[in-house]
């Protein structure tokens, strides 16, 4: 079974810092990997994806994200987040589109920018 | 780009009576979509797969008397909560799968049941 772990539930950095939050996944196949942002009463928005190719995925906001198999990691990073940035961040895991694979999400990592 | 439209955003409604959510994507066509429940501060839930012109897939420990879905058209599947209850009161969201895209997300519909 597919299983997505986001370590980190609460994480706060200043604005202007760097930023890299933790995804590790379980699936048996190559995997299709996602990290969606989402503020508080509002649905999720994708950041980026990896499908193939390139191990690290360029998304908007700034945001990046490198595929390491070895770690089953899928980290993100942004190298100097602003205030703006504070959301819930979920990292997911899927077999890939026109499949209608099914996305299995972790836990979540609520991200706090102080001033 | 892909957009997934979902109404209403809020809902309140008695206890026992039902609600409807639509989930819609406006500019492409979804023969799949997926409903999702979020209580608070926590991950998402996948409840079912919605397949257009069939019967969804539901998830195991889901009630698929108590959450009817119905996806009658490539562009618009429904959630209804039947006879609803407090319990029931979460946060739902739909989304849309798109073939290379990915998967695209509804903005959520805030249930409150009393």
């Amino acid at each position: 079974a597919q299983s997505v772990t986001q370590p980190d539930i609460h994480i706060t950095v200043s604005e202007g810092a760097s930023l890299e939050l933790r995804c590790n996944y379980s699936y048996g196949a190559t995997p299709y990997l996602f990290w969606y942002v989402q503020s508080p009463g509002q649905g999720l928005q994708l950041l980026l994806k990896y499908f193939s190719g390139d191990t690290l995925v360029q998304g908007i906001k700034g945001f990046e994200a490198e595929f390491k198999r070895s770690q089953s990691s899928f980290n993100l990073r942004k190298p100097s987040v602003h205030w703006s940035d504070a959301a819930e961040y979920f990292c997911a895991v899927g077999g890939g589109t026109g499949t209608a694979s099914k996305l299995t999400f972790g836990t979540g990592t609520r991200l706090q920018v102080t001033l | 780009g892909a957009v997934v439209s979902q109404h209403p955003s809020r809902v309140i409604c008695k206890s026992g009576t039902s609600v409807k959510i639509e989930c819609r994507s406006l500019d492409f066509q979804a023969t799949t979509m997926f409903w999702y429940r979020q209580f608070p501060k926590q991950s998402l839930m996948l409840m079912a797969t919605s397949n257009e012109g069939s019967k969804a897939t539901y998830e195991q420990g889901v009630e698929k008397d108590k959450f009817l879905i119905n996806h009658a058209s490539l562009t618009l599947s429904t959630l209804t909560v039947t006879s609803a209850h407090p319990e029931d009161s979460s946060f739902y969201i739909c989304s849309a799968e798109r073939t290379g895209s990915g998967y695209t997300f509804g903005s959520g519909t805030r249930l409150t049941v009393v």
